[in-house]
């Protein structure tokens, strides 16, 4: 099946830094990622839609400015949290389909983030 | 009332037992049904994926949905003690991409 990759699994930082995510398809072309934020014992909510070679397409709510995505190819999407605070610990998710329309989503492992 | 209900257990079940696990959702515009499996501190997997009435079958895994009653259920066949994860429902509109509605997720614990 689909594999989307994510990384790092893991990283902590300290307040007013930013982290960078990176979200690769591993065996498929995926013009369009997803990117969603978990907290614990709560469900997956969808942050932003990341379009390769276009501008992000964020959800209500959710601060552009806060949460960078880049789509720079086919394969790879970035979500760069900058300034971050210790509210934007959390577990985010990244996902893609592996063809167009309705296609199920795959989702990577995820990378836990702590802000110290 | 939220888009799909999905209660958060947790469920406690012996090896070998027959588990099901349900969600309700409340607008009959969604139209693919997904079931993931989400193990501790991992990106949820795919297990299910359908979008028509009635039952789709994969091993021990069985998808039902219900559109007329906007219900949807997974069953678990001979439940194992690696089936130990969160379940999450999951809805979407047509050609709604990834924009996925997830049920808050069933804890699963199959005893040995």
């Amino acid at each position: 099946g689909a594999v989307v990759s994510q990384h790092p699994s893991r990283v902590i930082c300290k307040s007013g830094t930013s982290v960078k995510i990176e979200c690769r398809s591993l065996d498929f072309q995926a013009t369009t990622m997803f990117w969603y934020r978990q907290f614990p014992k709560q469900s997956l909510m969808l942050m932003a839609t990341s379009n390769e070679g276009s501008k992000a397409t964020y959800e209500q709510g959710v601060e552009k400015d806060k949460f960078l995505i880049n789509h720079a190819s086919l394969t790879l999407s970035t979500l760069t949290v900058t300034s971050a605070h210790p509210e934007d610990s959390s577990f985010y998710i990244c996902s893609a389909t592996e063809g167009q329309g309705n296609s199920p989503l795959h989702f990577g492992n995820g990378t836990r983030l702590t802000v110290t | 009332q939220k888009e799909v209900e999905q209660d958060p257990g947790p469920l406690s079940v012996p090896e070998g037992a027959i588990v099901s696990l349900n969600c309700t959702y409340s607008n009959s515009a969604f139209q693919y049904f997904m079931w993931y499996r989400q193990y501790s501190r991992k990106g949820p997997e795919l297990l299910m994926y359908t979008y028509s009435s009635g039952n789709k079958e994969d091993g021990r895994f069985t998808a039902q949905v219900d559109k007329s009653s906007k219900y949807i259920s997974l069953f678990i066949r001979d439940s194992q003690p690696s089936d130990s994860a969160t379940y999450l429902c999951a809805i979407r509109r047509y050609n709604q991409g990834g924009k996925l509605i997830f049920g808050q997720g069933t804890e699963l614990s199959v005893k040995p």
